[in-house]
This record gives C-alpha cells, structure tokens and sequence, in this order.
C-alpha cells in the first residue's frame, strides 16, 4: 500500500522557521520524483517545490522562492521542506505529493499524503 | 504563468444527472498536459484524469475528459451521491505548475 505521510506542521509566528518532513513507503522513493503542494483554508491547490528523484533538479514558486528549500534523503525515503522567513499567507495545509513519472507526460500527481497544516499567526 | 480558470465555480445538480466541468487556459497548452483532481471534504486530492482523457487507477468510466488548446472539460455521465465534492483541473505542460480555484459540484 502506497503511503505518503507528512508532519512538523504547528503554529509559528511570523518570520519564523518550520522544517516538514514527508515519510513514504509502498513505492520506491529513491527513483521518484517528488514535490510539495499547499492549500490555504477554504482555498485552491498551489504547487510549492519540485526534486527530482536525484535532488539535482528543484524548481519553486515565485511565491516561495529564497525562503523555502526543498531536500530530500533517499536513504530515509523521506523528503522535506524548510520554511524560514514565514508569513501569514504561507498558513495552508502542506501536501507532498508524488510526480507519476520521469517523463514529460507524468509530471502529474500520481500518489498524495494527507497533509500538515502550517499556520503562521502571532 | 498560465492561469486556468475552472467554470463554473459551483454546479448544482441532482443525482443521476450529467455534470459538465469546465477549464481554460489562458494560453495553449498541449492535451498531454491537464490533468484533474478530485477532493473530499477533509481529504487530500486524488488524481481522476491525465493527459486530458485517461483514467486514473480505479477511476470508474462514469468519468471521462476531453478538450484541446484553451478548452478542456470534465464530464461525469450521471452523478453519484460521491461525486459531489471539489473538483480540480491542474496544467503540468510549464512551471510553475498551476491549478484552477475549482468547481464544487454541489447537490441540488
């Protein structure tokens, strides 16, 4: 069974630094290529990150960029996300989600976890 | 950054009917390169659709996608008391990656 389980989600306060993880098992994670996904409360999905399965390949969104990296250690099948420099509008929850292939065509979302909520509130 | 723009924000519908979900584009992307989610209240979003108009993994056939360019569409042939729920259209052709704000489909 293919699972994908986040946390180090919590409260933080503005400018503040959060680091989450995402456990996977059921699939091989060192030949997956993964990324980060967010939604703020009662809103829509925003893609965060991207690695590709040998960390040599990281995109971000704008919105993110130079504040958040995105890691990974295929020994722990685990990957992560450092936040620094957090604002009220990163509050949302966090989802790591699986890209279906190495292919162009597979850049879709193939497999999700459930989620940490990260709220950055004073 | 290409913006798509799901219509129409909530569809209201009765059971066994048919729901047309619609996304554009706000510029030409290839088929291969739109997908659509579905998500629950509470869950996280599952994949129903890539490269336009196959079927995920267990996606009954209820589900089927079409569309070319700017213009894509979701149809569920009649709706089941589990399909009213958020649905998601989703362009992987350029980064960043984006979605659409969604359509709820919602039970009349």
């Amino acid at each position: 069974e293919v699972q994908l389980v986040e946390s180090g989600g919590g409260l933080v306060q503005p400018g503040g630094s959060l680091r989450l993880s995402c456990v996977v098992s059921g699939f091989t994670f060192s030949t997956s290529n993964m990324n980060w996904v967010r939604q703020a409360p009662g809103k829509g999905l925003e893609w965060v990150s991207y690695m590709s399965s040998t960390s040599g390949t990281t995109y971000y969104a704008d919105s993110v960029n130079g504040r958040f990296t995105i890691s990974r250690d295929n020994a722990r099948n685990s990957l992560y996300l450092q936040m620094n420099s957090l604002r009220a509008d990163d509050t949302a929850v966090y989802y790591c989600a699986r890209r279906a292939g190495g292919s162009s065509l597979d850049r879709y979302f193939d497999y999700w976890g459930q989620g940490t909520l990260v709220t950055v509130s004073s | 950054e290409i913006v798509l723009t799901q219509s129409p924000g909530t569809l209201s519908l009765s059971p066994g009917e048919r729901a047309t979900l619609s996304c554009r584009a706000s510029q030409s992307i290839s088929s291969s390169y739109l997908a659509w989610y579905q998500q629950k209240p509470g869950q996280a979003p599952r994949l129903l659709m890539y490269g336009t108009s196959s079927r995920a993994t267990g996606i009954p056939d209820r589900f089927s996608g079409s569309g070319s360019g700017t213009d894509f569409t979701l149809t569920i042939s009649r709706l089941e008391p589990e399909d009213f729920v958020v649905y998601y259209c989703q362009q992987y052709s350029t980064t960043p990656w984006t979605f659409g704000q969604g359509t709820k489909v919602e039970i009349k």
